[in-house]
């Protein structure tokens, strides 16, 4: 089936510092969304992105729709201890709701 | 909290065995969706039902079936259950009113299932 490579697979941040995961897929998306879980939790919607190219922040997330549609990152600016969670993008197709999931990025905190 | 309530929250159970994992969606929510999530992987589509009416099927197995109530509350039957059915499973929920296209969907907690 569509697969949605993630990367990287998990990061460790300092506070204040930035952090950058993107997602890239051989097929075309017509949105693109990036979740967030905390553990026990389901996953909550942070960005939606709607168009090729455009560019979203959400307060100190910031995330892209790659101009191919085949990719998107998102940014955290000035991490906070409460970043840490694993973060997962989704892509949906023209027809349907149906989305597919990235493998997701596990974001730690640096000992 | 999204609104989205599943049950139970945790389920053990043996292989062979069937289980029923319950959903109740946001109010108002025409559309559900179930996910399952194994251990550190992303989420995988099973199905969707739309106002009582299977929508989408994904990677759903023979051994899984789902339906949605007429209360709009949905069910996911897992049957003759393997050690790999051990998942995490989400139900999420989405208002519906463009018939369940292009909207966000609120996901519930999940129901960490495992088989002995």
């Amino acid at each position: 089936g569509q697969q949605l490579n993630q990367s990287p697979q998990s990061m460790f941040i300092q506070e204040g510092e930035d952090v950058s995961m993107n997602c890239t897929s051989s097929s075309i998306f017509n949105t693109w969304l990036w979740y967030k879980q905390d553990p026990g939790e389901g996953p909550v919607l942070l960005i939606a992105l709607y168009k090729a190219g455009e560019l979203t922040s959400n307060g100190r997330l910031t995330a892209q729709f790659g101009i191919t549609r085949k990719d998107s990152f998102l940014n955290i600016s000035a991490s906070i201890p409460s970043d840490v969670g694993i973060y997962f993008c989704a892509g949906r197709q023209a027809a349907g709701n149906k989305l597919t999931f990235g493998g997701g990025t596990r974001v730690l905190v640096k000992p | 909290d999204s609104g989205v309530t599943q049950t139970p929250k945790h389920l053990i159970t043996a292989t062979g065995q069937r289980v029923t994992l319950r959903c109740s969606p946001r109010s108002g929510d025409l559309s559900v969706y179930w996910y399952q999530q194994s251990l550190d992987q992303g989420l995988q589509f099973l199905i969707q039902y739309y106002n009582g009416e299977e929508r989408a099927k994904g990677n759903i197995l023979e051994r899984f079936s789902a339906q949605q109530f007429p209360d709009l509350h949905s069910e996911l039957n897992l049957s003759s259950l393997e050690l790999g059915d051990s998942a995490l499973y989400f139900c999420a929920s989405s208002p519906g009113t463009s018939g369940g296209l292009q909207e966000t969907q609120y996901f519930g907690p999940g129901t960490r299932l495992l088989v002995l």
